[in-house]
């Protein structure tokens, strides 16, 4: 069965500095998304991605994020200058976009430890 | 402003229990619901999805419910086991043509042996 893969599994990074979080959606999908979770609280949507650009995105996700799909397979989500509070487990998704079938598919999550 | 209310927050139950988990949601026009299931520290497992046009869907002791109307659903698991503890969150998208899903607050699990 296809399925949504992230690496790494674990960051742990100082604060200040620049992280890349990875993540292979599922191949004939068409819109990726990436949703974060800080421990305790409720899973929060990020942004999402269609057609190579930012079709929706949080008011969490503010200028020190950045999404690419730089190949066809691989969607990274750059955080520039980390800080403390973007300690969380974030994941990707992805949505087929038809009516056959409206399932998001979920990564395993990246956890991210900002020291 | 679509919100997803799950209760109760915390459930333990003896091993062989059947429970139901309750998901309220403010915005009735929903295409659909998710629920997943999440291991400690772990990702998102989908469980069931329902499409709006649908009242239930089941997968072996799981079966979810959907009343629109009333902004509900439930999750009945029958029959539960030890490996049934996790925690279980429903998901609805917006309906805003990118299908961002808003989670609940999720429901904490224990099945105890």
């Amino acid at each position: 069965e296809p399925e949504v893969t992230q690496t790494p599994s674990h960051q742990v990074t100082q604060m200040g500095q620049e992280v890349i979080l990875r993540c292979v959606p599922i191949s004939n999908h068409l819109y990726f998304y990436w949703y974060r979770q800080i421990l305790g609280q409720k899973v929060e949507f990020l942004v999402s991605f269609y057609n190579n650009e930012i079709s929706e995105k949080s008011e969490i996700f503010d200028d020190q994020f950045s999404v690419e799909r730089p190949d066809g397979s691989n969607f990274t989500l750059k955080i520039r200058s980390t800080k403390l509070e973007d300690s969380a487990m974030y994941f990707c998704a992805s949505w087929g976009g038809t009516e056959l079938s409206y399932e998001q598919y979920f990564g395993p999550g990246t956890r991210l430890t900002v020291t | 402003k679509q919100e997803v209310t799950q209760i109760p927050a915390a459930l333990s139950v003896p091993e062989g229990e059947n429970l139901v988990l309750n998901c309220s949601f403010t915005d009735s026009a929903i295409y659909n619901l998710q629920w997943f299931r999440q291991d400690p520290g772990k990702g998102l497992t989908s469980l069931l999805l329902i499409q709006s046009s649908q009242r239930e869907q089941t997968s072996g002791r799981l079966n979810a419910s959907l009343d629109k109307s009333s902004g509900r659903s439930t999750l009945y698991i029958a029959a539960s086991q030890p490996g049934d503890s996790a925690t279980y969150l429903c998901a609805v998208p917006l309906n805003t043509g990118f299908q961002k899903l808003v989670f609940g607050t999720g429901t904490r699990l224990l099945v105890s042996p």
